[in-house]
């Protein structure tokens, strides 16, 4: 399984934040959940949220307001979309593979490094 | 500030050693399985410990894993060089109904 972000390395401040995972030798329709998880500079992980290749979505409740992500079967990717972002929002993102209802991340993204200016 | 709680450091001596403590709450540690994650310089994490102590294929077997009540610690012996990374514990967590992390612990052999 291999997963692989991409999207914009700078957003300016209240602009939203969109990136894609695209993922390789592995169906998402397969099962599974996919999620996406940010490191900020000061090292912390963060879950911002995960869907099934239904579209059946959970999100970490500090970023429900602002966070949308989507899955595209066809294309075997999903996204996120994070609007008003500001300085905070920072960080490296990740998707990942998940299993449902747990921390048990087992294929990794590379990461994507977005920097929010003002 | 992260939900689980892990010391920012720890340190080893070559062939020594050496646990990591990660501390949480009944609605995370203390209710479901610990993951443990190996993150080298410049790379993703990596799934190193799940449900508590069981490896994924590939992981030696000096890792190893333990949880007690709302604790889980992990242990890694015969300590090497290639060691030196960031650890991080996570657990889900039954009153965010998602994935919590510790802050991480930055591990040096010395």
């Amino acid at each position: 399984v291999q997963l692989q972000e991409s999207g914009p390395g700078l957003v300016k401040s209240s602009e939203t934040l969109s990136l894609t995972c695209a993922v390789s030798r592995y169906s998402i329709s397969s099962g599974f959940y996919w999620g996406w998880i940010r490191q900020f500079p000061g090292k912390g992980l963060e879950w911002i949220g995960n869907i099934y290749h239904s579209g059946n979505t959970h999100y970490n409740p500090s970023l429900k307001n602002r966070v949308t992500i989507s899955v595209d079967t066809s294309k075997n990717q999903f996204s996120l979309n994070l609007k008003s972002v500001t300085a905070a929002d920072t960080a490296v993102y990740y998707c990942a593979r998940v299993e449902m209802n747990t921390a048990y991340f087992d294929f990794w993204g590379q990461g994507a490094l977005v920097t929010v200016s003002s | 500030q992260s939900v689980l709680t892990q010391p920012p450091s720890a340190s080893g001596t070559p062939g020594q050693r050496v646990t990591i403590s990660c501390s949480g709450s009944s609605s995370n540690i203390g209710s479901n399985p610990v993951n443990w994650y190996q993150q080298l310089p410049g790379t993703a994490p990596k799934l190193l410990i799940f449900s508590n102590t069981q490896r994924p294929s590939g992981v030696p077997g000096r890792f190893s894993g333990s949880k007690s009540g709302s604790s889980a610690s992990l242990a890694i012996s015969g300590l090497q060089s290639e060691d030196e990374s960031d650890y991080y514990c996570a657990a889900w967590d039954d009153s965010l109904s998602g994935p919590v992390f510790g802050g991480g612990t930055k591990l040096t052999v010395l």
